[in-house]
């Protein structure tokens, strides 16, 4: 089956320590999506990929990067992870960024910070 | 401004019976889409189901359907037949220029 698919599921790390999620897909869509999710609240978007054009949200703090090698994979790096930055990680994708096209989320990655 | 409001925290149904998950939002695009998404305690977002801007029908996908009111801009949820699987948090959204996501209703079926 078509799917997005993100590693690891649970990921700890220690305060500070750079870590990265990654999130393939299958779907061969074109748009990809980074949101953050804290507990009891809705995902919040990080940024973005169109194809290769990187788009950032203006509040994304300068902590969080990605990259998008090729079309199927997408990563997120923490270079210096806090305390706050515990939460859930939720890639997804859209086949367009029209109004029409719903996200297809991956399994999410549960981040936490010691 | 766009805007997704969700007034309903927290939901309980007896299984067997339908619940509506209320949904209101707010644009001035003319063209934009609605969805509704299910995220179980193992934390995937699901997609449910999507209506359109201009869809005259409301939308229906199994045991889902969209109770679409455009001049009250509300895009109700509603689950017939409640599982206990059902059991879960929902969240109604809105594409125009992005994603906009409402803070989501968590429902609880009782058995």
């Amino acid at each position: 089956d078509a799917m997005v698919i993100q590693n690891p599921r649970y990921q700890v790390t220690q305060f500070g320590k750079p870590v990265t999620l990654s999130c393939s897909q299958t779907l061969n869509h074109n748009v990809m999506y980074w949101y953050q999710q804290k507990s009891s609240q809705a995902p919040k978007l990080l940024f973005h990929y169109y194809d290769k054009d990187f788009n950032n949200e203006a509040d994304t703090p300068d902590n969080f990067q990605s990259r998008r090698p090729n079309t199927s994979f997408c990563f997120l790096d923490i270079r210096s992870p806090g305390l706050g930055d515990a939460a859930m990680y939720l890639c997804a994708t859209s086949r367009v960024a029209g109004v029409n096209s719903p996200l297809h989320f991956g399994n999410g990655t549960r981040l936490t910070v010691t | 401004a766009q805007k997704i409001t969700q007034t309903q925290p927290g939901m309980f149904v007896q299984e067997k019976e339908a619940v509506t998950l209320d949904c209101t939002y707010d644009t001035s695009d003319p063209s934009y889409g609605l969805f509704w998404y299910k995220q179980p305690s193992s934390g995937e977002m699901i997609f449910l189901i999507y209506q359109g801007s201009y869809d005259q029908q409301n939308a229906t996908e199994g045991r889902y359907s969209l109770n679409f009111q455009k001049a009250r801009k509300s895009a109700n949820l509603v689950i017939s037949a409640s599982q206990l699987g059902d059991s879960a948090m929902y969240f109604c959204a809105m594409r125009a220029d992005q994603f906009y996501f409402g803070t989501g209703t968590s429902l609880t079926v009782i058995p």
